[in-house]
């Protein structure tokens, strides 16, 4: 069965600093891999997605970029954290085949800014 | 543009009554509809989905949705709560265009014993 995997859970960091945020999925091969946001209010946002190893689609104009080295792995990058971007993160994956599937989701990462 | 509309922010029930979530889409095409359960602090959990087959959807935990076309709704039910059910329900739609999901604003629902 598939499985997808975030990590960290949790992550404090100062403003400024940098962000490297992973996720992997196990199970299936050539998958829709997605970055959501989901701000204070319940809304999710997707930021990035990918269809394939190298293949980036920014969805808003941001602070945040986003990196699929492997046909599995997707990260989540910034080169200096804002207030603005705390929230909860989460990746998603679906059946690389634009049909009728869902996509499912990992546990997400709570990111607070100080 | 397709959109997703959750009638209701916040539902409470009581243990053991009935749950209705409700739901209604805005769609030219014949949309792909799901539900997602989403507990504090995790992720999202597909309950279930409808793909225009049978518009009496199971899901899992004991949850069901209907499709009705003439509506445009898909509203998700349950026939007895249980306090475990207690969390955030998203109705989502995939885009016939971009295959992009399409969120609701969520329901909360809150289960009293």
């Amino acid at each position: 069965s598939q499985t997808i995997h975030q990590w960290p859970a949790t992550l404090v960091q100062p403003v400024g600093s940098p962000l490297s945020l992973e996720c992997t999925v196990e199970g299936t091969s050539n998958p829709n891999l997605y970055w959501y946001r989901q701000a204070a209010g319940r809304g999710l946002q997707l930021l990035f997605y990918s269809v394939g190893i190298g293949q980036i689609s920014s969805e808003v104009p941001q602070n945040l970029s986003a990196s699929r080295p492997q046909d599995r792995q997707f990260i989540l990058s910034s080169k200096k954290l804002l207030l603005s971007d705390s929230g909860f993160y989460l990746c998603a994956w679906s059946a690389g085949d634009f049909s009728n599937q869902p996509q499912h989701f990992g546990d997400g990462t709570r990111l607070s800014i100080l | 543009a397709q959109s997703v509309t959750q009638l209701d922010s916040h539902v409470s029930v009581s243990e053991g009554t009935p749950v209705l979530l409700r739901c209604n889409y805005s769609s030219s095409y014949s949309p792909s509809l799901f539900w997602y359960v989403q507990h504090p602090n995790k992720g999202l959990q597909l309950l279930l989905k409808y793909t225009s087959a049978a518009t009496l959807v199971k899901g899992i935990n004991g949850f069901e949705a209907e499709f009705k076309k003439s509506e445009t709704s898909f509203h998700l039910t349950k026939p007895s709560a249980h306090m475990s059910d207690a969390a955030e329900y998203f109705c989502v739609a995939r885009s016939s265009n971009t295959g992009k999901l399409i969120f609701g604003q969520g329901t909360t629902l809150q289960v009293k014993p």
